[in-house]
């Protein structure tokens, strides 16, 4: 079963535009998410995180937000730029878990 | 200062061998983790360490697959039987505190492709 779900497997947006990749999960225990960014033939990079006392995180060009409520995070990426084509990873966990669960990932391409 | 460095980068072996996968973890770091990504779906949990004991193995997908973690530093991840099945990329990550917490992130080495043949 699929705790973290990305269904979007793939993003093309145009430099300079906005990205927002998407992200749900199923479990209410879940207090802390992060995103990964990965490329190909390296492992993912940390590239920012939130826990569920917020609703937003900002660090520079990325944003995550999170709704509890819907069980939804998504990450905005403002300007987009060629250097951000990745994937993309949503994964959460908390307190009571020894373990990060992983969405499956948003193949993001950034056209110049 | 270095991250997490895994080693092979690259493995191919026939089916039935055994395999040994190493991860050096980030220095201070107390936990340890070890995901298997198969290819279009992301990190899959497969055994996690607290210093040098298994905390929680319920990911391992079955009884060929062990890991060790003898000085509480770097792990081994062992594959006795190799399967095709068993032909993915094997991800380590060391985070800095022992449960899954904030401001504790996972940190991933590049991992080992492994190609069972």
């Amino acid at each position: 079963d699929q705790q973290v779900k990305q269904n979007s497997p793939s993003l093309s947006v145009q430099e300079g535009r906005i990205s927002i990749l998407n992200c749900d999960y199923t479990n209410s225990m879940f207090d802390y998410f992060l995103w990964y960014k990965k490329y190909p033939a390296e492992g993912p990079t940390f590239l920012i995180s939130i826990s569920s006392i917020k609703d937003k995180n900002e660090d520079g060009r990325f944003t995550v937000f999170l709704n509890k409520s819907a069980k939804h995070l998504s990450l905005h990426i403002v300007p987009s730029q060629p250097g951000d084509s990745a994937v993309y990873f949503c994964a959460a966990s908390g307190n009571n878990f020894n373990k990060f669960y992983f969405g499956s990932g948003t193949k993001l391409n950034v056209k110049p | 200062g270095a991250g997490v460095s895994q080693t092979p980068s690259n493995k191919v072996t026939e089916k039935g061998k055994y395999v040994e996968l190493r991860c050096d973890p980030i220095s201070g770091h107390t936990a340890l983790y070890w995901y298997r990504q198969s290819l279009g779906q992301g990190p899959e949990f497969l055994i996690y360490f607290q210093g040098t004991g298994a905390a929680d193995d319920s990911g391992l997908p079955n009884d060929r697959f062990f890991a060790v973690r003898p000085e509480g530093s770097v792990s081994t991840l062992k594959i006795q039987r190799t399967e095709r099945g068993d032909s993915a990329v094997y991800l380590c990550a060391s985070s800095l505190t022992a449960r899954s917490s904030y401001n504790s992130p996972l940190h991933f080495g590049n991992g080992t492709r492994l190609t069972v043949t």
